[in-house]
């Protein structure tokens, strides 16, 4: 079965630290998602990509968020500086914009912790 | 403003029986729900869809039904198995929407399913 995958798996670092985020999505899938997942707000959508471009990046504070993808197989998002309130499971998924049968494919997701 | 609202955090349920998790939305520009299955330190999965044409689809074990006019939809799960006991989350998206709202996904906060022996 073809998966999502995101490294690191679990991230504990320093506030004021840059951190990066990785994420390979399934080959052929042109849609490329961000979420983030906290107790208070659930999953709630950060950054979106359609054929590498960025189309909707207002779920994502601009400040210190960044969100990139410089090929087809990679996709990025980095804080910078990091704060303990951007604590939380990071969220990549992918998927076919023009199947919309098709749902999104989740990876298994970056847990972050800032100190 | 929660526009997908998942109202019951939790629920338990015997194995065998049936469980039944709910949904409200508010946007009426959303043509196209699915619910996802979440364990612990893994990635949301895929469980069951439903265009805003139709108002059951079924899989299995999964149905789900949609009452537009209500804007409710359910998911049912007969009979119900422990290894059903996991996090559920409802989205919803704007498919005929176009633009950049296409494939956008707004999820409700979850209800945690038990199912016990």
């Amino acid at each position: 079965d073809a998966r999502v995958t995101q490294t690191p798996r679990h991230k504990v670092t320093e506030m004021g630290q840059e951190v990066t985020m990785r994420c390979q999505p399934i080959l052929g899938h042109n849609t490329v998602f961000w979420y983030r997942q906290t107790m208070m707000q659930g999953l709630e959508l950060l950054a979106y990509f359609r054929n590498r471009a960025p189309l909707d990046d207002s779920g994502m504070p601009k400040d210190r968020f960044s969100a990139e993808m410089p090929d087809a197989t990679l996709a990025t998002l980095k804080i910078q500086p990091s704060e303990p309130r951007d604590s939380a499971v990071y969220f990549c998924a992918s998927g076919y914009r023009e199947d919309r049968n098709q749902p999104q494919h989740f990876g298994d997701g970056t847990r972050l912790s800032i100190l | 403003d929660q526009q997908v609202k998942q109202n019951s955090p939790s629920l338990s349920v015997q194995e065998g029986r049936i469980s039944i998790l709910n949904c409200d939305y508010t946007n009426s520009m959303f043509d196209y729900f699915l619910w996802y299955k979440k364990y612990p330190a893994e990635g949301p999965t895929f469980l069951i869809s439903i265009s805003s044409i139709k108002d059951k689809n079924e899989d299995g074990r999964f149905t789900v039904f949609l009452n537009k006019s209500a804007k409710h939809l359910s998911l049912h799960i007969v009979p119900s198995q422990p290894g059903d006991s996991a996090v559920y989350f409802c989205a919803a998206s704007t498919f005929n929407a176009g633009g950049t709202s296409y494939g956008k996904l707004t999820f409700g906060q979850g209800t945690i399913l038990t199912v016990h022996p």
